[in-house]
């Protein structure tokens, strides 16, 4: 079993629709969360960012995360053709600057998710 | 405008020839990845340094993979000899702090 699932989709919704994206993690040592979007034949491009439990908006976007749950969650509002993309989830259980261990700021990914929204 | 820079961005090779890929990292962070993302197992951490360091390159097969930072503005990966089970999407990504890391557009190996 992976340490990070996530259901690969793919995923097709009219434009204005409401997307949910979910992952799921084992290792209750991560601490960090942050969801990407990758166009096609894209590098990932970093879309939101959360430290533990909690919520973080961003304009369309919410991410959540339920440590309780091993479970997190990317929300876009009113969505739009150009969010049709490959979205990851991606976690680490330490940070860049951090002092101590090898595993500085280590990001697991999800598989990604195949977002397509249509006209 | 910074970003993370590779090159180059498209290889093709025979099997057997040595492969190098290259990456300048967001001036200043201090943290650099390396990942190959491919159709079966998605994004896999390959390689990573701290301050040029090499911290962990258990996700890289040593016979015949290997990756250096010869200064702070670049870091290599280099395969030799290719195989074709290598083709994949090999990305850079950069970091300072937290656990946020930049990715550049990553460079798509063709093994024939």
């Amino acid at each position: 079993q992976k340490e990070v699932e996530q259901d690969p989709g793919p995923l097709s919704v009219p434009e204005g629709a409401i997307v949910s994206l979910n992952c799921t993690y084992s290792n209750s040592a991560f601490q960090y969360f942050m969801w990407y979007r990758q166009y096609s034949r894209k590098g990932p491009e970093l879309l939101m960012y959360t430290y533990s439990s909690g919520n973080k908006e961003d304009g369309r976007f919410t991410a959540q995360v339920d440590k309780s749950s091993k479970y997190i969650s990317l929300f876009i509002r009113d969505s739009q053709p150009s969010d049709s993309a490959t979205y990851l989830c991606a976690m680490s259980a330490s940070a860049m600057g951090g002092a101590g261990g090898t595993s500085y700021g280590k990001l697991t990914f999800g598989q990604g998710t195949i977002l397509t929204v249509h006209p | 405008d910074a970003r993370v820079t590779q090159t180059p961005r498209h290889k093709v090779t025979e099997m057997g020839q040595e492969v190098t890929m290259r990456c300048q990292p967001i001036l200043g962070h201090n943290t650099v990845f390396w990942y190959r993302q491919t159709m079966m197992q998605g994004l896999e951490l390959l390689a990573y340094f701290r301050n040029r360091a090499p911290l962990d390159d258990s996700g890289m097969p040593k016979d015949r993979f290997s990756a250096e930072m010869p200064d702070a503005t670049l870091a290599t990966l280099k395969i030799q000899p290719s195989e074709p089970r290598d083709s994949a999407v090999y990305f850079c990504a950069s970091g300072l702090k937290g656990a946020e890391a930049f990715f550049g557009q990553g460079t798509r190996l063709t093994v024939v």
